[in-house]
């Protein structure tokens, strides 16, 4: 059975770093592109970032460029968001998705996300 | 980046009635498009994707169409556990950037 298993929510104060893990299990890790998505309080759902299978290619939303990092670990089955100079405007649920193929496409399951509060 | 846009904001429908939501596109994305479910608490699940390919286990009541900038979701007969939060996605070109939803909700 596939499952994704998010960590690393917390309190952050702003100016913060937080890493995000995500540990994948039922599926092989390293053939899968992977994404992050983001849901503020009483907002929608905002795509943040993906890495291609081979962890070669990454892509970010323009608000976290220059401070969010995404890797993976295929030894690990893990996916990270690396958060540095967090804003408040970075509270949200994050969810780890994973994708239907080895690039970034349609994201066909999803984990039940970890909660990052930036507030000082 | 391409923005897009859902409609209404709420449907109000009776279950067993049918359910039509609207997703367009503010450029052509072809068909490189997603619908997902989401619930309060649960992860969001996909619907369909590709405008019109259901994904795995998900019930034939469920059907997607559009191209180009067009898009709809249909929902032929509402059961209970459809009223949720339903978003579209496209794929088309960095960033990938979802709709702001659409509330379906019990009529």
């Amino acid at each position: 059975e596939m499952q994704l298993l998010e960590s690393g929510g917390n309190l952050a104060q702003p100016g913060g770093s937080l890493r995000l893990s995500c540990a994948a299990s039922g599926f092989t890790f390293s053939n899968y592109a992977m994404t992050w998505v983001r849901q503020a309080p009483g907002k929608g759902l905002e795509w943040v970032s993906s890495i291609s299978g081979s962890g070669y290619s990454a892509y970010y939303v323009d608000s976290v460029k220059g401070r969010f990092t995404i890797s993976r670990d295929s030894s690990k089955n893990t996916l990270y968001l690396q958060m540095n100079s967090l804003r408040a405007e970075d509270t949200a649920r994050y969810y780890c998705a994973k994708n239907d193929g080895d690039w970034p496409l349609s994201n066909d399951y999803w984990g039940q996300g970890t909660l990052v509060t930036v507030s000082s | 980046e391409i923005v897009m846009t859902q409609s209404p904001a709420t449907l109000s429908v009776s279950p067993g009635e049918r359910a039509t939501l609207s997703c367009r596109a503010s450029q052509s994305i072809a068909t490189k498009l997603a619908w997902y479910q989401h619930k309060p608490g649960r992860a969001p699940r996909l619907l369909i994707y590709g405008a019109s390919t259901r994904a795995t286990a998900i019930p034939a009541r469920f059907s997607g169409s559009g191209s180009g900038t067009e898009f709809t979701l249909t929902i032929s007969s509402l059961q209970s556990e459809d009223f949720a939060v339903y978003y579209c996605q496209h794929y088309n070109s960095w960033p990938y950037t979802f709709g702001q939803g659409t509330k379906l909700e019990i009529k």
